[in-house]
């Protein structure tokens, strides 16, 4: 079974310019989430999706981010315009709605 | 909200050596997982273990949900055990995963 597929693996930019990053989740997982890790710190939550309905944006700075999910399978997640801060490795997983969640590879962002 | 606390923050091993991670969480917490975070930052699924005991290979885990822990064994640690590893669990029908601030582990030769 293929795993959760993330593109690109690493990105720089510089502050002011957009990113987009890709995630394809597992075959048959409903539900999708958009993660950011700051170095030395757990994942943080940035969205969730359960099909293609947004869950949970809460902690999403929607003046910059912005992530669809438009047919319910692959999503992806934007940012513009980047700062420094959002220096971090952004992270997708997928789960069958309410159960264990696998996680991609990451995508490692530098913003100079 | 719920707090998911882990402990011992660091941890450095000799090869061979066996160790114990621990995960409290403030309440009852559902779906509990362990990662292993690598050096290269991916996140790999150790176990889904919302209670009870399992073990893959030199690794178990045990959680007793009505105490609100969790421990994760390591026996004779290999220096590819090295890296962070992270507990996290949801609460009541909320999806998001509640994570702990994690345990790194060094493992020297």
């Amino acid at each position: 079974e293929a795993g959760v597929a993330q593109s690109p693996r690493y990105k720089i930019i510089e502050k002011r310019q957009s990113v987009a990053f890709w995630c394809n989740p597992i075959s048959g997982h409903a539900t999708l989430y958009w993660y950011q890790q700051i170095l030395g710190q757990g994942p943080k939550l940035l969205i969730q999706f359960q099909n293609n309905g947004v869950v949970d944006d809460s902690q999403l700075p929607k003046d910059r981010f912005s992530a669809e999910r438009l047919k319910g399978v692959d999503s992806t997640l934007k940012i513009q315009p980047a700062k420094l801060e959002d220096s971090a490795v952004y992270l997708c997983a997928s789960s069958q709605l309410l159960g264990e969640q696998f996680f991609g590879p990451g995508t490692r962002l530098t913003v100079l | 909200g719920i707090q998911v606390e882990q402990s011992p923050p660091d941890l450095i091993l000799q090869e061979g050596a066996n160790s114990t991670l621990r995960c409290n969480f403030s309440d009852s917490v559902n779906n509990l997982q362990w990662f292993h975070q690598n050096p290269w930052g991916q996140l790999i699924n150790l176990f889904y273990i919302p209670s009870g005991t399992k073990q893959n290979g030199r690794l178990s885990a045990t959680t007793v949900a009505t105490e609100r822990y969790s421990l994760l064994y390591i026996s004779s640690s290999q220096t590819t055990d090295s890296g962070v590893y992270f507990c996290a669990g949801n609460a009541g029908n909320n999806r998001k995963l509640i994570w702990g601030l994690g345990t790194s582990l060094a493992v020297n030769p």
